[in-house]
Parts: structure tokens; sequence; C-alpha cells
């Protein structure tokens, strides 16, 4: 596709359940990168993909958190039985095979746990 | 750990105005420094970005500054419109890793 789309663009979700957010990337972009942004924050790097594998996944703020990329394409984070403190909007980005290129951004997933 | 600290966190600017962004920085391996702007509801998209063997890069309004004995870059963004108001974010990358971004700069473009 033309940039990185993001699904769903919002979810409300109750305490204690479980969510998946996906991501398409630009087609090529071997990288793929997470972030998660809170309300007036900055953006705080979670997880990163080079092709299916994770070489980087220190962001991870818990267990909870887990994602995975199949076909080089497609990544999917999911977050178990969901905090509130997971409230955010949650970012993906594509690049070629280094940061160098540039991040495409897509619009994110604006998660609410209530 | 912040490895990529930004100033200020807010500036208003009227209209004509110069916009000026500071970051600051430790790794002394970061060699590709990006500027991102973010509009409410948008993902952050690339603005301009620079080489730590130039000291300066314009791109139409758009300038960054980068002095590396002192580990800073900043933007400058000349004769500020309302539609540059928006959310700005440095950010700073090692070879073949990720970004590490700095806290924002909320941007307001007084008419």
């Amino acid at each position: 596709g033309a940039g990185v789309s993001q699904s769903p663009s919002n979810k409300v979700t109750e305490k204690g359940k479980d969510v998946e957010l996906r991501c398409d990337p630009i087609s090529g972009h071997t990288a793929l990168y997470w972030y998660r942004q809170s309300l007036g924050q900055g953006l705080e790097f979670l997880i990163y993909f080079q092709g299916n594998s994770a070489p980087d996944k220190s962001g991870l703020p818990s267990d909870r958190f887990s994602a995975e990329r199949t076909g080089g394409s497609v990544s999917t984070l999911t977050i178990q039985r969901t905090q509130q403190e997971d409230s955010a909007v949650y970012l993906c980005a594509s690049s070629l095979a280094q940061a160098f290129y540039g991040y495409t951004f897509g619009s994110g997933t604006r998660l609410t746990v209530v | 750990q912040q490895q990529v600290k930004q100033s200020p966190q807010s500036l208003i600017v009227q209209k004509g105005g110069i916009s000026i962004i500071n970051c600051a920085y430790e790794n002394t391996a970061f060699d590709y420094f990006p500027w991102y702007q973010q509009f409410p509801g948008k993902g952050p998209a690339l603005l301009i970005a620079i080489r730590p063997d130039v000291s300066e890069k314009k791109e139409g309004r758009f300038t960054i500054s980068f002095n590396k004995s002192a580990k800073q870059f900043s933007l400058h963004i000349m004769d500020s419109q309302p539609g540059d108001s928006a959310t700005y974010f440095c950010a700073a990358v090692p070879a073949g890793n990720k970004l590490t971004f700095g806290g924002g700069t909320r941007v307001l473009v007084k008419p």
C-alpha cells in the first residue's frame, strides 16, 4: 500500500480483556517498529522487527505484551489482561533496511481501557 | 534514562516569527538526526534530517543546526505559519538501529 495502515483506529476495551492491534507496513519495508505514545507524551519504543525476527524487544513493558510478524509483512501487537495504564496511542512504523532512510508512521490505534 | 533531551515542552510564537526547538544527546554512536512533525490524530511524519558531518541543513523554512562537539542540535522554523502548529519530535539513531525520540515540543503559531 501507499502508507502504513493500522487497525483498528480506535479500540475501547474492558480492563482484563485481551486486545490485538494490527499493522500493515509499506510493501518492501523490511523493518517494522512499534511505539507507544501516552497522552501528551513522547514516543516510547516497544519492539523492532527485521523481517519476521525481533532482534530488539527491550521496550515491551511487561510479559502481557507480545508481538509477531508474519511473511515479513503484517505485524500484530497483543496485550493480554489489559490494564488502565495501557491506555495510549500505539504507533507502528516501517522503513527500508535501516532507520537511516527514515520511518513512515501509521496513524496509530488509540486504545482506551475502561 | 532519556538519551535525547528536548526543550521547550511547548512554544507559542506569532505568525511570521521564528520557532526554535533544541535537543541534546548523550550517545556518541548516534549518526542520524531526524525531526518529525505530528498533527493531532496522525502519526509523526519525517520533516528534515541531518548527518553529523554537516553543521546545517535547510529545507524551505525549516533549518537544522548541528553542533557535534556540544552534542546538540536544533530546529528553526522561519516565518512560522498557523499551519506549522503541531508537535515536533527530534530523534537520533545509531547505525542500523531504532530511533530514540525526544519528549516532543508542542508549537502553537498565533495568527
